[in-house]
């Protein structure tokens, strides 16, 4: 089972781009990475998922180097809507046993 | 498109009475489905998955048990609940393929406290 470390909160503004990394040093060979998103109160929402190099899609991109130790997700100018947690997830198909951290406490400043 | 709902939002019940809290899919066929718990701060701790009806896998021995009467309807009971069973309780699905890792979807889940 991959373990991941991210950043326990970030703060930024309104405008920038935002980019968390997260680091999974002991990916196996069949683990994707997977992001969500969480607001209080709600379930976790799925951003973007990769296996290596970089992957983009209309709300963040996912830039994985090519020892697929880490990961950084990318949020262009971030708006006070994309305050939240982001979790950084590795994983196979066997989809069951996902270790979710306590994720990235993202803060927007306006 | 697919959606998931699951219910009641919020819950409040007594040491040692029952529970049961349902989820459902609609718009998807054979789907992996899911219950996870998350305490506050904290991340989510997966508490059964099911591959399909009847199949239930448990990651976490506890006073709870799931079963999935329906292709699409999963169900998280307890006979007796504990105090350390309050916490968010959210129920996810999944793609179920053979090749590919597929993320996974979430309810609004449901917040459940112990008195």
């Amino acid at each position: 089972l991959a373990k991941t470390t991210q950043p326990i909160s970030m703060d930024s503004y309104e405008g920038q781009e935002v980019n968390i990394t997260c680091s999974h040093n002991n990916i196996a060979t069949n683990d994707y990475i997977t992001w969500y998103q969480q607001f209080p109160s709600q379930g976790p929402r799925f951003i973007i998922q990769g296996y290596k190099t970089k992957v983009t899609n209309e709300v963040a991109s996912l830039f994985i180097p090519a020892d697929r130790k880490s990961s950084t997700l990318s949020l262009p100018r971030v708006s006070l809507s994309d305050t939240a947690v982001y979790y950084c997830l590795v994983g196979d198909d066997s989809n069951y046993q996902l270790i979710w951290g306590a994720g990235t406490k993202l803060i927007i400043k306006p | 498109s697919q959606t998931i709902h699951q219910w009641p939002a919020t819950l409040v019940q007594p040491v040692g009475s029952p529970l049961s809290l349902e989820c459902t899919v609609e718009g998807t066929s054979n789907p992996n489905l899911y219950w996870y718990r998350q305490a506050a701060g904290r991340g989510l701790q997966l508490l059964f998955y099911s591959v399909g009806i009847g199949q239930i896998s448990s990651e976490v021995p506890q006073n709870l048990s799931a079963s999935r009467p329906q292709d699409r309807q999963f169900i998280l009971s307890s006979k007796k609940l504990l105090l350390s069973d309050s916490g968010f309780y959210l129920c996810a699905w999944s793609v179920r393929t053979v090749n590919s890792n597929q993320p996974q979807h979430f309810g609004d889940g449901t917040r459940l406290s112990i008195l």
